[in-house]
């Protein structure tokens, strides 16, 4: 079965503490992402990666890091420096990147208190 | 940062009605829009792309583009309460070329 497959589904932190959120697809996928979604809003770029050993920041990268070492992995930390890391992790990819359409795994939903 | 908007709505269409869910865009020469719908709780799930301009069927899904006016619909024809979520529409943004703008959703409710 083809897919994109986040883990865990649902991950509870406490303040300060660092958190990584994993993401692995089996499309043959080049390109990978990771959207932010709070409550009521839209998806919000934190990273997205083209090719392995790449990637670049998005619109919100502040307070997370990522890495690229496998085609089919691409995890997110959650670091202690994100201001309000509480919301609805979402991991995305694409063939070939922005023209493509993307596919989205199931999500990760993170509380932090 | 290009844009992309949405009438959040909530949009209220009775069961069987045509629902008809609107998405601008800012970027003159965007190539490719594509609708995803979320339901609560769920991550977004593709069901339509669209290329060039006209109208694209699938099923009970029609997208329509027109570029000159830089807007893109999607319309659900005989609307069920399964429908009910949010939609969101997608659009490259070309300059970076390596990422989409999301617009912030429709809410879509299918009254029984």
């Amino acid at each position: 079965d083809g897919g994109i497959t986040q883990s865990p589904k649902y991950l509870f932190r406490k303040e300060g503490q660092n958190v990584t959120l994993s993401c692995e697809q089996n499309l043959n996928h080049d390109a990978m992402y990771w959207y932010r979604q709070d409550p009521g809003q839209g998806l919000r770029l934190i990273y997205y990666s083209q090719i392995v050993n790449d990637f670049q920041k998005g619109d919100i990268a502040e307070g997370y890091s990522v890495s690229r070492e496998k085609k089919e992995s691409f995890p997110l930390t959650v670091t202690s420096a994100q201001k309000n890391p509480t919301a609805f992790y979402l991991c995305a990819s694409s063939l070939a990147g922005g023209l493509d359409e993307q596919y989205f795994g199931p999500g990760t939903r993170l509380t932090v208190t | 940062q290009k844009e992309v908007e949405q009438n959040s709505g909530p949009l209220s269409v009775p069961e069987g009605a045509i629902a008809s869910l609107n998405c601008t865009y800012s970027d003159r020469v965007s190539q490719s829009f594509f609708w995803y719908r979320q339901y609560s709780g769920k991550s977004p799930e593709l069901i339509m792309s669209i290329y060039s301009n006209g109208d694209k069927e699938d099923g009970r899904f029609t997208a329509q583009l027109n570029k000159a006016s830089q807007y893109v619909s999607l319309l659900i024809r005989d609307s069920q309460p399964s429908d009910s979520a949010t939609y969101l529409c997608a659009v490259p943004d070309m300059e970076y070329g390596n990422k989409l703008v999301f617009g912030a959703g429709t809410i879509l409710r299918v009254k029984s």
